[in-house]
C-alpha cells in the first residue's frame, strides 16, 4: 500500500496569506495525485488532479505542483471560505489518501 | 449535472449488516466506475474498494475483504454497498465517489451509526 503523508496536521494563518501544504508518498505515484477540500459537513470537493490541474470552477488562488514522492498544494490570498481540511489522494497504485491538513485562522 | 445521491442515514446495532445506495445521473452510467470511501467522526478518509457498473466487478480494500459487498444495478444506475458484522469502529460518514482517475463528483454521504 502506498502511504501519503501530509504536513503539517494543522496550520494557523490569517486571511491574505499565502500557504503551502506538503504531502509525500512512500513510493511514486507519478503525477498521479489530486488535492480536495472538504469543509465540516460536507463531502470533499476536487481542487486538483495530474497534481497540478484545477479541477472546474477552482479559483486560480489554487495550484498544485510535484511528481513522484514530494507534492504541495499552494494557495496565494487565503480567502475566509478557504478555511477547511484538505487532503491529497494518489490514484497511482489503488488509491489511498493523506490524513489531511486543516488549515485554521490565526 | 452529474449526480450522485446517497440514501438516508441508517443506525444499526452490533453485529447486523447494512445496505446503502448511491444513485447516478446527468452521465453515462457505464462508464465510469464507483468507489466508496469512508470518513469516521473527527477522522480521514478511508478508500473501501469500487465497482465497475459496466461489468460488476469490483476490488475491495483489504481491511474489508470478507465483510464488504458492492453491487449495482443499470436500469436504474444505481450501486449499492452492503456491510456486514458491524462493529461501533463502523461508525462513520460513507461516500460515494465517481472515478474519473480522481473523484470528480461525491455523494452528500450516508452516515451509518452502530450502536447498542
Amino acid at each position: 500500500e502506498i502511504v501519503m503523508t501530509q504536513s503539517p496536521a494543522t496550520l494557523s494563518v490569517f486571511p491574505g496569506e499565502r500557504v503551502t501544504l506538503s504531502c509525500r508518498a512512500s513510493r511514486s505515484v507519478s503525477s498521479n495525485l489530486a488535492w480536495y477540500q472538504q469543509k465540516p459537513g460536507q463531502a470533499p470537493r476536487l481542487l486538483i488532479s495530474d497534481a497540478s490541474t484545477r479541477a472546474p470552477g477552482i479559483p486560480a488562488r489554487f495550484s498544485g505542483s510535484g511528481s513522484g514522492t514530494e507534492f504541495t498544494l499552494t494557495i496565494s490570498g487565503l480567502q475566509s471560505e478557504d478555511f477547511a481540511v484538505y487532503y491529497c489522494h494518489q490514484y497511482n497504485l489503488l488509491w489511498t489518501f493523506g490524513q489531511g491538513t486543516k488549515v485554521e485562522i490565526k | 449535472q452529474v449526480q450522485l445521491v446517497q440514501s438516508g442515514a441508517e443506525v444499526k446495532k452490533p453485529g447486523a449488516s447494512v445496505k446503502f445506495s448511491c444513485k447516478t445521473s446527468g452521465y453515462t452510467f457505464t462508464k465510469y466506475y464507483i468507489h466508496w470511501v469512508r470518513q469516521a467522526p473527527g477522522q480521514g478518509l478511508e478508500w473501501m474498494g469500487l465497482i465497475n457498473p459496466s461489468g460488476g466487478g469490483t476490488t475491495y480494500a483489504q481491511n474489508f475483504q470478507g465483510r464488504v459487498t458492492m453491487t449495482r444495478d443499470t436500469s436504474t444506475s444505481t450501486v449499492y454497498m452492503e456491510l456486514s458484522s458491524l462493529t461501533s469502529e463502523d461508525t462513520a460518514m460513507y461516500y460515494c465517489a465517481k472515478d474519473d482517475g480522481w473523484y470528480d463528483c461525491w455523494g452528500q454521504g450516508t452516515l451509518v451509526t452502530v450502536s447498542s
